[in-house]
């Protein structure tokens, strides 16, 4: 059975960092793209990072220099650390499996980890 | 950046009903690859979708996906209870970013 499980949420300060994990097992880890997705409280879907099985990394401009996803295979382990937070990065945040290499969809996600950037 | 938008933003249905939700995309998906997902209160996402009409695994047949380009509809052909939930298209058509649209209610009349 696929399971991704997040941790590392939880409240900062304007300005601060916070680096969130997701540990994967039921499949084999290094043969995957990875992604995070971020949800903001009770509305919609923002794709936030993604990294390839070569480890080539891909951001929208919202976190582009703010956030680095980086994967240790050998652990099936999935990071993102994130730096320069603000309030608007106040959401749950999911790690979210690629269906298959190249372009395609996201067929397993995690239960997310909620991060709240207040002061 | 490819925007997709949504319609209806709700939908009042009654068990037994078919449902139709529309995504329109600023630009022409490449490949059409789209895909659909539902989530309900308190659960993550789940795959319903993808290529624009091929269901994942274990999605019921009562679930359709169609269209090309910039038009693409979900159908429920006949509601159930557990369908009522909220539903959000997806493109990734090569690069990134990948985007959704801002989703749809669908809810019990």
């Amino acid at each position: 059975e696929v399971q991704l499980v997040e941790s590392g949420g939880g409240l900062v300060q304007p300005g601060g960092s916070l680096r969130l994990s997701c540990v994967a097992s039921g499949f084999t880890f290094s043969t995957y793209d990875m992604h995070w997705v971020r949800q903001y409280t009770g509305k919609g879907l923002e794709w936030v990072s993604a990294i390839d099985t070569a480890g080539r990394t891909y951001y929208p401009d919202s976190v582009k220099g703010r956030f680095t996803i980086s994967r240790e295979n050998a652990k099936n382990s999935l990071f993102l650390q994130m730096n320069s937070l603000t309030a608007g990065d106040t959401a749950v945040y999911y790690c979210v499996r690629e269906k298959d290499i190249g372009d395609d969809a996201f067929d397993f996600w995690g239960q997310g980890t909620m991060v709240t950037v207040s002061s | 950046e490819i925007v997709l938008t949504q319609s209806p933003g709700t939908l009042s249905l009654s068990p037994g009903e078919r449902a139709t939700l529309s995504c329109r995309a600023s630009q022409g998906v490449r490949s059409n690859f789209l895909a659909w997902y539902q989530q309900k209160p308190g659960q993550s996402p789940r795959l319903l979708i993808h290529d624009a009409f091929i269901r994942a695994t274990g999605i019921p047949d009562r679930f359709s996906g169609s269209g090309s380009g910039t038009d693409f509809t979900l159908t429920i052909s006949r509601l159930e209870p557990e369908d009522f939930a909220v539903y959000y298209c997806q493109q990734y058509g090569g690069s990134p970013p990948y985007t959704f649209g801002q989703g749809t209610k669908l809810e019990i009349k």
